[in-house]
């Protein structure tokens, strides 16, 4: 089953924050994030595994609560780089990566 | 290490007729999947080769299907296009499995059909 992503659309301005919600109905195993610009490949940001921990990179993160079956994807302090369609996929171990539909992310000056 | 390659990156088919299209992921990685993206249904996860078997399969009628080679570079085949198979298609490949561990993707090619 797809799992399902909130916002659909956000629009921020320069420097400020943004979260992303990525929802399943199953029990989850694992969680992949990835950008998409226009015209280009996802692009893989992170993985998170069953255990509820959170990672991230630069001003990029996300959190796992597999009690909730969720994850969360942070980007603070946004740059206009950050623009593009963000995906969360999700596995039940060793299974299919089902991507969700995706929250459409635009960084304006 | 080059990326995963996709040929062609373009094609435009009539109703009716039939399509192959090729991936060639990165050395050393055996798992390819396949997903199918549209602006209104976004990745739909077609199908995932490992070691030349079929491993998963995504919910799609029989018209698609596909195939892994020894050396790990899949093809996938589509009969008796219709127009709502229009789309960008898009492999990825990883490591052991598709599922943990990441999964790197090409460019795609771009399916019209008239």
């Amino acid at each position: 089953q797809q799992p399902v992503q909130s916002p659909q659309a956000v629009i921020l301005r320069e420097g400020e924050d943004a979260v992303i919600n990525c929802s399943s109905s199953k029990a989850l195993y694992s969680v992949h994030w990835y950008r998409q610009k226009h015209g280009e490949a996802p692009v893989f940001l992170m993985i998170l595994l069953k255990g509820g921990e959170q990672k991230g990179h630069d001003k990029i993160s996300a959190s796992f609560n597999e009690k909730k079956q969720q994850s969360s994807l942070y980007l603070t302090a946004s740059q206009l780089s950050y623009s593009g369609t963000y995906f969360c996929g999700t596995s039940n171990q060793g299974g299919k990566l089902i991507f969700g539909q995706g929250t459409e992310l635009s960084v304006k000056p | 290490k080059a990326g995963v390659t996709q040929t062609p990156r373009y094609l435009i088919k009539t109703r009716g007729q039939q399509v192959t299209l090729s991936c060639s992921p990165i050395s050393g990685h055996r798992s390819v999947s396949w997903y199918q993206q549209t602006p209104g249904q976004g990745l739909q996860f077609l199908f995932e080769y490992f070691s030349e078997t079929q491993r998963n399969k995504g919910n799609f009628p029989g018209r698609f299907s596909g195939r892994q080679f020894s050396n790990s570079r899949s093809e996938m085949n589509v009969s008796t296009l219709e127009l709502g198979d229009s789309a960008l298609y898009l492999c990825a490949s990883s490591l052991p499995s598709g599922g943990e561990e990441t999964q790197y993707f090409g460019p795609g090619t771009r399916l019209l059909v008239l």
